[in-house]
């Protein structure tokens, strides 16, 4: 069974400062990581898929890196906003995604 | 595309009544999947489809629990009789090959009383 783990539960950012959090996963038969945006009342909005060792994704202020040989994934924030308040969620697998339970971030104005 | 179309958005339902969740997936998406998310579990699988064809229903929580795809612009998750512990959101998603992300949909709130 795949664990795929996500800290911290929850983070409370000012507003203009940079934040990150962690996703690990079994680092054996990796395929994919994928984080996914998940606003409330919303459903998940796909940012990034990775599936190199060392894999870089950059989409605006938000960027993720990936070790899949010791099993994380770092997702940052550079100059946060209130609308990057969301749950953050991790995915790991193939065809079949295992997901963790996510970051809940507010940003504070 | 308009995305994966979901139908109801929200269902009210009384214990022991049949409830059928309904999913349109993007056009040309091979894979199409159904989630559950409750607070306790998160987001959890309860089967995927590749093709029309359903691959792994492992999480399906019991035989009250069944999911069908007769051709590829239309899924259904089927609950009878439903309980209120199958209170939750169910979300569908659909794929193209992976490592390619999921599109989900808007999800079907609902509440079994």
């Amino acid at each position: 069974i795949l664990n795929v783990e996500q800290s911290p539960q929850s983070l409370h950012v000012q507003e203009g400062d940079s934040t990150n959090f962690t996703c690990s996963f079994p680092s054996s038969n990796f395929y994919a990581l994928h984080w996914y945006r998940w606003e409330t009342a919303k459903s998940p909005e796909a940012l990034f898929v990775m599936t190199l060792n060392g894999d870089e994704k950059k989409k605006g202020r938000i960027s993720a890196t990936l070790n899949t040989k010791e099993g994380y994934s770092y997702l940052y924030i550079k100059g946060s906003q209130p609308e990057d308040s969301a749950t953050y969620l991790c995915a790991s697998g193939a065809q079949k995604l295992v997901f963790g339970q996510g970051t809940r971030l507010t940003i504070n104005p | 595309d308009a995305g994966v179309i979901q139908s109801p958005r929200h269902e009210v339902t009384e214990m022991g009544q049949e409830v059928t969740l309904r999913c349109k997936p993007i056009s040309g998406h091979d894979y199409l999947f159904w989630y559950r998310q409750t607070m306790m579990r998160g987001l959890e699988l309860l089967i995927y489809f590749n093709n029309n064809v359903p691959i792994d229903d492992s999480g399906m929580p019991e035989d009250r629990f069944s999911a069908k795809m007769p051709n590829a612009s239309f899924s259904t998750l089927k609950i009878q009789p439903s309980e209120p512990r199958d209170s939750a959101v169910y979300f569908c998603a659909s794929s193209l090959e992976p490592p390619y992300g999921y599109t989900f949909g808007s999800g079907t709130r609902l509440t079994v009383v």
